[in-house]
């Protein structure tokens, strides 16, 4: 069974551009989340999607969306980077909902550097 | 915010078993105790997870007090290869995917 895929591995924008990150999740699996890894701040929570609903979100600015499609797939998107978008962002999937303790799995990751 | 505090790093040798502390004093009864590890950058993986009762599984022991105050994760035998940063998340059992991580404790294995 294939894992959580993040494409593109690696990217380096520029200041003021904006930048779009994939997730395929799991086959199966309908619970997307995102989250942002940094030296400073360690893993904090973006978002989650469930069946392209948003249902939770995290202390980011607005800057910071999302969407999932009716495939599960999911997308993320930065506008106006600034250099503190640098970070490595993880994408999660799971099954479903609810139902007692279930477990999620990460991608490899897509690091984002600003210059 | 997360609701776990751990110790900022350990250290064990190799063959050890590597004895990981949690304390989630403020769990609450609907609460899953989930680890997880990360090794040098990659993506967190799943370690195990539990409500209340002890689980194990091919990776690891998870031990949760009676009163589900604190829990510890048991790596029976220690090798090079874990080596990493372990996380203790507490999450509602409806929030399958929103996690809070806190800084998790990096252990160290020694030859």
């Amino acid at each position: 069974k294939a894992g959580v895929t993040q494409t593109p591995r690696y990217l380096i924008k520029t200041r003021g551009q904006q930048v779009t990150l994939s997730c395929s999740p799991i086959s199966g699996h309908r619970s997307v989340s995102w989250y942002q890894q940094t030296p400073g701040q360690g893993l904090q929570f973006l978002f989650e999607y469930f069946s392209e609903t948003q249902r939770n979100k995290g202390n980011f600015p607005g800057r910071f969306s999302g969407r999932q499609f009716s495939n599960s797939r999911s997308e993320m998107n930065v506008s106006t980077l600034e250099l503190g978008d640098s970070a490595l962002y993880l994408c999660a999937s799971s099954w479903g909902l609810g139902g007692g303790g279930i477990e999620a799995f990460f991608g490899q990751g897509t690091r984002l550097t600003v210059v | 915010d997360a609701k776990t505090t751990q110790p900022t790093s350990m250290d064990c040798a190799e063959g050890r078993a590597a004895n990981l502390p949690c304390n989630h004093s403020t769990i609450s009864g609907n609460e899953y105790v989930y680890w997880y590890r990360q090794i040098h950058s990659q993506g967190p993986q799943y370690i195990i997870h539990g409500l209340k009762n002890n689980e194990t599984n091919e990776m690891a022991s998870l031990i949760i007090t009676e009163d589900r105050k604190s829990s510890t994760l048991i790596l029976p035998h220690a090798t090079l290869r874990d080596t990493a940063v372990y996380y203790c998340i507490v999450r509602a059992w409806y929030n399958n995917n929103d996690m809070r991580f806190g800084a998790g404790t990096r252990l160290t294995v020694k030859p």
